[in-house]
């Protein structure tokens, strides 16, 4: 079966801090995603990487960034985080052409 | 922009009813269509997926309606149970070079009542 491990259930931070997610997968999957989930809005993809130290901008990528160092570890950063920021982040992985398999998400306060 | 909308946003169904849930899309490189489930406090899972060669897909006490040339598709879930109240999203993927990108629609959170 395959895992997805968010690190952090909850998260509360700051405005202005720097706010890092992290993500890892045990399948060996090269496609990781990260997507912010709003009520109302659905799932919306904020950056994707499809393989090591590769990265595209998905379609909500402003004020985030992204790292891939390892295959099976996909982070997410906000340089300085903002109260508009303040969600629920999922995590995905896939190998290609294979559905999407999630983690149980990571919600973000920032005050 | 929407490329995938999704109606309703909520939905209310007695136990044994059937709860129907519909997506329309726009983009004709959509080559896949996978509906996921999420329940409170976890991420979404596959529930069931349909190609658009194929006009239907059951599975148990599930079933995807597709329609290809209204591009149109929606999930039936026939006698509807307790368990099944969650959020369901409709999802379309494409695939570009080496990697894919699936676009959500905006979510129908299903509530079966006893």
């Amino acid at each position: 079966d395959v895992k997805v491990t968010q690190s952090s259930r909850y998260l509360v931070k700051r405005t202005g801090e720097k706010v890092f997610l992290e993500c890892v997968q045990d399948m060996d999957h090269e496609n990781m995603f990260w997507y912010r989930q709003d009520p109302g809005l659905g799932l919306r993809l904020i950056y994707f990487s499809y393989d090591v130290k590769m990265k595209e901008k998905g379609d909500i990528p402003e004020g985030y960034s992204v790292s891939r160092e390892k295959k099976e570890r996909f982070s997410l950063i906000l340089e300085s985080a903002s109260t508009n920021q303040t969600s629920m982040y999922l995590c995905a992985s896939t190998q290609y052409v294979q559905p999407q398999h999630f983690g149980d998400g990571t919600r973000l306060s920032i005050l | 922009q929407q490329q995938v909308k999704q109606s309703p946003q909520s939905l209310i169904v007695q136990k044994g009813g059937i709860s129907i849930i519909n997506c329309a899309y726009e983009n004709t490189a959509f080559d896949y269509f996978p509906w996921y489930q999420q329940f409170p406090g976890k991420g979404p899972a596959l529930l069931i997926a349909i190609r658009p060669d194929v006009s239907e897909k059951k599975e148990g006490r599930f079933t995807i309606s597709f329609n290809k040339s209204a591009k149109q598709f929606s999930l039936h879930i026939m006698d509807s149970q307790p368990g099944d109240s969650a959020t369901y999203f409709c999802a379309a993927r494409a695939l570009s070079g080496g990697y894919q990108k699936v676009t959500f629609g905006t979510g129908t959170k299903l509530q079966v009542i006893p």
